[in-house]
Protein backbone atom coordinates (compact mmCIF):
# COMPACT_ATOMS: atom_id res chain seq x y z
CA UNK A 1 0.00 0.00 0.00
CA UNK A 2 1.48 3.31 -1.44
CA UNK A 3 2.35 5.66 1.63
CA UNK A 4 0.94 8.46 -1.71
CA UNK A 5 -2.20 7.65 -3.18
CA UNK A 6 -3.35 8.55 -6.82
CA UNK A 7 -6.71 7.41 -8.29
CA UNK A 8 -5.97 4.44 -10.54
CA UNK A 9 -7.51 5.54 -13.43
CA UNK A 10 -8.14 8.85 -15.59
CA UNK A 11 -10.05 9.24 -18.81
CA UNK A 12 -10.81 11.61 -21.61
CA UNK A 13 -10.79 12.51 -25.42
CA UNK A 14 -8.79 14.57 -27.28
CA UNK A 15 -8.95 18.15 -26.87
CA UNK A 16 -10.24 17.67 -23.34
CA UNK A 17 -8.55 18.43 -19.94
CA UNK A 18 -7.38 16.02 -17.36
CA UNK A 19 -6.50 15.78 -14.26
CA UNK A 20 -4.62 13.74 -11.91
CA UNK A 21 -4.42 13.83 -8.05
CA UNK A 22 -1.73 12.72 -5.61
CA UNK A 23 -2.36 13.00 -1.75
CA UNK A 24 0.20 12.43 0.57
CA UNK A 25 1.38 13.82 4.00
CA UNK A 26 2.96 16.16 6.10
CA UNK A 27 6.21 13.78 6.25
CA UNK A 28 6.77 13.67 2.14
CA UNK A 29 4.43 16.37 -0.11
CA UNK A 30 3.89 18.75 2.87
CA UNK A 31 7.63 20.00 3.04
CA UNK A 32 9.00 18.64 -0.07
CA UNK A 33 8.81 19.45 -3.75
CA UNK A 34 6.49 16.77 -6.23
CA UNK A 35 8.04 15.62 -9.24
CA UNK A 36 5.70 13.62 -12.04
CA UNK A 37 6.86 11.12 -14.24
CA UNK A 38 5.21 9.24 -17.31
CA UNK A 39 5.53 5.99 -18.46
CA UNK A 40 4.92 4.27 -21.19
CA UNK A 41 5.31 0.29 -21.55
CA UNK A 42 8.42 -0.70 -22.87
CA UNK A 43 10.12 2.45 -22.21
CA UNK A 44 12.39 4.49 -19.84
CA UNK A 45 10.25 6.90 -18.04
CA UNK A 46 10.18 10.15 -18.37
CA UNK A 47 9.98 13.45 -16.28
CA UNK A 48 7.46 16.01 -17.44
CA UNK A 49 6.99 18.22 -14.10
CA UNK A 50 9.36 19.00 -11.40
CA UNK A 51 9.73 20.72 -8.63
CA UNK A 52 5.46 21.11 -8.14
CA UNK A 53 5.22 23.02 -11.47
CA UNK A 54 8.21 23.70 -13.44
CA UNK A 55 8.45 21.55 -16.73
CA UNK A 56 11.63 20.33 -18.41
CA UNK A 57 12.42 21.79 -21.66
CA UNK A 58 10.91 19.55 -24.08
CA UNK A 59 8.21 18.37 -22.54
CA UNK A 60 4.73 20.47 -23.92
CA UNK A 61 3.03 23.33 -22.38
CA UNK A 62 0.13 21.15 -22.18
CA UNK A 63 1.31 19.78 -19.12
CA UNK A 64 0.78 21.86 -16.05
CA UNK A 65 1.52 20.95 -12.19
CA UNK A 66 0.71 22.40 -9.02
CA UNK A 67 0.72 21.38 -5.25
CA UNK A 68 -1.68 22.72 -2.12
CA UNK A 69 -0.59 21.44 1.15
CA UNK A 70 -0.38 17.87 1.11
CA UNK A 71 -1.71 17.02 -2.23
CA UNK A 72 -0.65 17.49 -5.53
CA UNK A 73 -2.18 17.65 -9.25
CA UNK A 74 -0.96 17.36 -12.70
CA UNK A 75 -3.42 18.43 -15.47
CA UNK A 76 -3.03 17.80 -19.10
CA UNK A 77 -5.16 20.41 -21.24
CA UNK A 78 -5.78 19.74 -24.75
CA UNK A 79 -5.34 16.11 -24.60
CA UNK A 80 -3.74 13.79 -26.78
CA UNK A 81 -4.13 10.27 -28.12
CA UNK A 82 0.12 10.25 -27.18
CA UNK A 83 -0.68 11.16 -23.52
CA UNK A 84 -1.75 7.68 -23.08
CA UNK A 85 0.25 6.35 -20.49
CA UNK A 86 0.85 5.38 -17.01
CA UNK A 87 1.54 8.82 -14.63
CA UNK A 88 3.40 8.85 -11.08
CA UNK A 89 3.88 11.69 -8.47
CA UNK A 90 6.91 11.40 -6.55
CA UNK A 91 8.69 13.40 -3.30
CA UNK A 92 10.95 12.63 -1.06
CA UNK A 93 10.02 11.25 2.46
CA UNK A 94 11.15 12.76 5.30
CA UNK A 95 9.70 10.09 7.96
CA UNK A 96 11.15 7.24 5.64
CA UNK A 97 13.98 9.20 4.69
CA UNK A 98 13.68 7.71 0.93
CA UNK A 99 12.07 8.58 -2.16
CA UNK A 100 8.17 7.41 -2.71
CA UNK A 101 6.43 7.20 -5.47
CA UNK A 102 2.51 7.68 -5.47
CA UNK A 103 0.41 4.64 -6.30
CA UNK A 104 0.10 5.45 -10.10
CA UNK A 105 -2.63 6.74 -12.54
CA UNK A 106 -3.42 5.20 -15.82
CA UNK A 107 -4.86 7.91 -18.30
CA UNK A 108 -6.48 6.55 -21.04
CA UNK A 109 -7.47 8.54 -24.27
CA UNK A 110 -11.02 7.67 -25.28
CA UNK B 1 24.42 12.47 -24.00
CA UNK B 2 24.23 10.87 -21.30
CA UNK B 3 22.96 7.24 -21.59
CA UNK B 4 23.01 4.00 -18.69
CA UNK B 5 22.56 0.52 -19.37
CA UNK B 6 21.39 -2.47 -16.49
CA UNK B 7 22.95 -5.55 -16.99
CA UNK B 8 22.85 -8.74 -14.49
CA UNK B 9 20.69 -11.83 -14.44
CA UNK B 10 17.24 -12.62 -15.86
CA UNK B 11 16.96 -15.42 -13.67
CA UNK B 12 17.89 -15.38 -10.68
CA UNK B 13 16.37 -18.49 -7.36
CA UNK B 14 14.52 -17.81 -4.00
CA UNK B 15 17.20 -17.11 -1.81
CA UNK B 16 19.91 -16.04 -3.97
CA UNK B 17 22.03 -12.88 -4.19
CA UNK B 18 20.83 -10.55 -7.33
CA UNK B 19 23.75 -8.61 -8.15
CA UNK B 20 22.38 -5.86 -10.55
CA UNK B 21 25.24 -3.39 -12.47
CA UNK B 22 24.83 0.05 -14.15
CA UNK B 23 27.25 1.07 -16.52
CA UNK B 24 26.68 4.70 -17.35
CA UNK B 25 28.41 7.38 -19.78
CA UNK B 26 28.06 11.06 -19.85
CA UNK B 27 28.53 12.37 -16.42
CA UNK B 28 30.68 11.12 -13.40
CA UNK B 29 29.90 10.30 -10.24
CA UNK B 30 32.29 12.09 -8.96
CA UNK B 31 31.16 15.35 -9.79
CA UNK B 32 29.75 17.37 -6.95
CA UNK B 33 25.63 17.02 -6.46
CA UNK B 34 25.41 13.37 -8.81
CA UNK B 35 23.73 10.47 -7.78
CA UNK B 36 22.40 7.53 -9.25
CA UNK B 37 19.36 5.62 -7.72
CA UNK B 38 17.96 2.04 -8.31
CA UNK B 39 13.90 2.23 -8.93
CA UNK B 40 12.46 -1.02 -9.53
CA UNK B 41 8.74 -2.35 -10.98
CA UNK B 42 7.12 -5.19 -10.18
CA UNK B 43 4.34 -6.57 -12.57
CA UNK B 44 1.29 -4.65 -11.94
CA UNK B 45 2.53 -2.42 -9.05
CA UNK B 46 3.82 0.69 -8.52
CA UNK B 47 7.41 2.37 -8.92
CA UNK B 48 9.03 1.69 -5.89
CA UNK B 49 12.34 3.37 -5.07
CA UNK B 50 14.91 1.39 -3.54
CA UNK B 51 18.27 2.60 -3.12
CA UNK B 52 20.95 5.88 -4.54
CA UNK B 53 24.25 6.54 -4.10
CA UNK B 54 26.12 9.68 -4.26
CA UNK B 55 28.84 11.32 -5.60
CA UNK B 56 30.63 11.83 -2.43
CA UNK B 57 29.63 7.95 -1.17
CA UNK B 58 26.84 8.35 1.02
CA UNK B 59 24.06 5.77 0.47
CA UNK B 60 20.65 6.14 1.10
CA UNK B 61 18.40 2.88 1.00
CA UNK B 62 14.60 2.02 1.36
CA UNK B 63 13.84 1.66 4.65
CA UNK B 64 11.90 -1.77 4.38
CA UNK B 65 14.69 -3.32 2.46
CA UNK B 66 17.51 -1.83 4.11
CA UNK B 67 18.75 -5.56 5.70
CA UNK B 68 19.06 -6.57 2.04
CA UNK B 69 20.33 -3.70 -0.35
CA UNK B 70 23.90 -2.97 -0.86
CA UNK B 71 24.91 -0.10 -3.34
CA UNK B 72 28.41 0.49 -4.25
CA UNK B 73 29.90 2.62 -7.17
CA UNK B 74 33.30 2.33 -9.21
CA UNK B 75 33.77 5.94 -10.08
CA UNK B 76 36.76 5.17 -12.62
CA UNK B 77 34.72 2.59 -14.38
CA UNK B 78 31.35 4.39 -14.30
CA UNK B 79 29.93 1.67 -12.65
CA UNK B 80 26.97 1.23 -9.92
CA UNK B 81 26.33 -2.32 -8.28
CA UNK B 82 23.10 -2.99 -6.48
CA UNK B 83 23.31 -5.83 -4.76
CA UNK B 84 20.05 -7.55 -2.64
CA UNK B 85 20.02 -10.61 -0.98
CA UNK B 86 17.44 -13.41 0.00
CA UNK B 87 15.25 -13.00 -3.40
CA UNK B 88 11.97 -13.84 -3.43
CA UNK B 89 9.23 -14.30 -6.56
CA UNK B 90 7.80 -11.19 -5.27
CA UNK B 91 10.92 -9.45 -6.17
CA UNK B 92 10.45 -10.31 -9.74
CA UNK B 93 10.20 -6.84 -12.09
CA UNK B 94 11.93 -4.25 -14.12
CA UNK B 95 15.14 -2.55 -12.06
CA UNK B 96 15.83 0.54 -13.56
CA UNK B 97 19.12 2.37 -12.81
CA UNK B 98 18.63 5.94 -12.59
CA UNK B 99 20.47 9.62 -12.79
CA UNK B 100 19.70 11.78 -10.21
CA UNK B 101 20.61 15.56 -10.25
CA UNK B 102 19.63 18.85 -8.36
CA UNK B 103 17.61 20.80 -10.71
CA UNK B 104 16.61 24.19 -9.24
CA UNK B 105 16.65 23.30 -5.80
CA UNK B 106 14.89 19.63 -6.28
CA UNK B 107 16.28 16.28 -6.75
CA UNK B 108 14.91 14.76 -10.01
CA UNK B 109 15.38 11.44 -12.07
CA UNK B 110 16.48 12.87 -15.03
CA UNK B 111 17.62 9.96 -16.79
CA UNK B 112 16.62 6.34 -16.92
CA UNK B 113 17.89 2.96 -18.49
CA UNK B 114 16.01 0.94 -20.54
CA UNK B 115 15.61 -1.88 -17.14
CA UNK B 116 16.64 -4.94 -16.49
CA UNK B 117 13.71 -7.50 -16.19
CA UNK B 118 14.74 -9.76 -13.22
CA UNK B 119 12.31 -13.02 -12.40
CA UNK B 120 12.98 -15.11 -9.45
CA UNK B 121 11.69 -18.70 -9.42
CA UNK B 122 10.48 -20.48 -5.94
Amino acid sequence: QSVVTQSPSASGTPGQRVSISCSGSTFNIGENSVNWYQLFPGAAPRLVIYKNDQRPSGVPDRFSGSKSGTSASLAIFGLQSEDEADYYCASWDDRLHGWIFGSGTKLTVL
Amino acid sequence: QVTLRESGPALVKSTQTLTLTCTFSGFSLGTYGMRVSWIRQSPGKALEWLAHIDWDDDEFYRSSLKTRLTISKDTSKNRVVLEMTNMDPVDTGRYYCVRVRDMAGTWIFDHWGQGAWVTVSS
